[in-house]
């Protein structure tokens, strides 16, 4: 089945940095890969996806890169603040109408630094 | 925004008892799912649902466990002769057709003394 590795476990950054976390995935059928972001005790909350015909994404401070070949995607925060500080887990899916179930790497705790 | 809800937010049972997690998806959804987060770790997929059956479960997911949407707005996960390995939080999710991503309810923090 697949797998999803994500590194690295922890990222501290000073506020105003740009924070980057790289996760890998094992099955090429998998086209689907959204990013959540899990503050403490609180639910998985997704903040941008990208699907496999699509190499970038952005959404203000967030972009998404995928490299289909290398079956690796990362995640990029711009001008971090720390409200940003959470776990991120990347997560990879082959769904089809359902997008099916989520395959989820191991997590980044990211703590900005004000 | 239509949320995910759960209930309860916090399950305290003995081990070898039984529990029942309860889920309303968003209303509009079809498809549905649980996860579990054992504490410090990542998510990990049980099972899916779609069309009043199964599609897919996990390893996870053996006979201690089952799931039924008894009526046309919840969806449960049952778990028989709970063991302290159990103890998780388990989050359902749902979402519709196309392109539509998974949203996650607030979880349950199933605890087994």
């Amino acid at each position: 089945g697949e797998n999803v590795e994500q590194h690295p476990s922890t990222l501290s950054v000073q506020e105003g940095d740009s924070a980057v976390i790289k996760c890998t995935y094992s099955d090429s059928a998998s086209n689907y890969f959204p990013w959540y972001k899990q503050e403490l005790g609180k639910r998985p909350q997704l903040i941008i996806d990208i699907r496999s015909n699509v190499g970038e994404k952005k959404d203000q401070r967030i972009a998404v890169t995928l490299n289909k070949t290398a079956k690796h995607f990362s995640l990029h925060i711009t001008e971090t603040q720390p409200e940003d500080s959470a776990v991120y887990f990347c997560a990879a899916s082959k769904g089809g109408t359902s997008y099916g179930k989520l395959t989820f790497g191991q997590g980044t705790i990211l703590t900005v630094h004000p | 925004e239509p949320e995910v809800t759960q209930t309860p937010s916090h399950q305290v049972t003995q081990m070898g008892q039984e529990v029942i997690l309860r889920c309303v998806p968003i209303s509009n959804h079809l498809y549905f799912y649980w996860y579990r987060q054992i504490l410090g770790q990542k998510v990990e997929f049980l099972v899916s649902f779609y069309n009043n059956e199964i599609s897919e479960k996990s390893e996870i997911f053996d006979d201690q466990f089952s799931v039924e949407r008894p009526d046309g707005s919840n969806f449960t996960l049952k778990i028989r002769s709970t063991k302290l390995e159990d103890s998780a939080m388990y989050f359902c999710a749902s979402n519709g057709l196309g392109n539509q991503p998974q949203h996650f309810g607030d979880g349950t923090r199933l605890s087994i003394l």
